[in-house]
């Protein structure tokens, strides 16, 4: 079975810190992916990886960064956090070369107070 | 943009009968989805995917129809369980975006014993 890890599963931070939230998949995937999940709005991609070192910006990646240095880990920064990204952030990795399905960790859930 | 919508945020069904989840997509090149299983405190779970080549998946008391003409997805759980309970949505890859899924926002069901 494919396994994916996060972290922690709830972080409280201020405003202003910066915030680490650590991904590992054990599974020699390809792809990793950061997501946020706000009620209403389903899951929105923040940013993508397909290969060590590379990343790819998805459709809300202001005020996050990543970082993928090793295959299997892929961190997402707050580099300031705000109380606007208080929500659940969310992991997944794929296969990829074209085998879509995407498993994800259960989740952060981060307060910014 | 694309859109993925679900058409009832909430569903009540009595154990045993037969659930019905929709889904609405925007995007006539999205070419691959996936249903997916939230349950509470938990990632999202692969449940079961669809090619646009195809109308018609089934998997073990799950089947997925997609209507292309009118961009539609639904995914139909048999003999609804207690187990059943959760968050369900769907999710689209549009041709050309890489690994770019677009989510919907989800349908809570609820199965009463």
């Amino acid at each position: 079975d494919v396994k994916v890890t996060q972290s922690s599963r709830y972080l409280v931070k201020r405003t202003g810190e910066k915030v680490f939230l650590e991904c590992v998949q054990d599974m020699d995937h390809e792809n990793m992916f950061w997501y946020r999940q706000d009620p209403g709005l389903g899951l929105r991609l923040i940013y993508f990886s397909y290969d060590v070192k590379m990343k790819e910006k998805g459709d809300i990646p202001e005020g996050y960064s990543v970082s993928r240095e090793k295959k299997e880990r892929f961190s997402l920064i707050l580099e300031s956090a705000s109380t606007n990204q208080t929500s659940m952030y969310l992991c997944a990795s794929s296969l990829g070369r074209d085998t879509y399905e995407q498993y994800f960790g259960p989740g952060t859930r981060l307060t910014v107070t | 943009g694309e859109s993925v919508g679900l058409h009832l945020p909430t569903l009540s069904v009595q154990e045993g009968d037969n659930s019905i989840i929709n889904c609405a997509y925007s995007n006539s090149a999205s070419d691959y989805f996936i249903w997916y299983k939230q349950e509470s405190g938990k990632g999202p779970q692969f449940i079961i995917d669809i090619r646009s080549n195809m109308d018609k998946r089934q998997g073990q008391r799950v089947t997925v129809l997609l209507n292309k003409t009118v961009k539609h997805l639904s995914l139909q759980i048999a003999a609804t369980q207690p187990g059943d309970s959760a968050v369900y949505f769907c999710a689209d890859l549009p041709a050309n975006t890489g690994n770019q899924f677009y989510f919907g926002t989800g349908t809570s069901l609820t199965v009463i014993p």
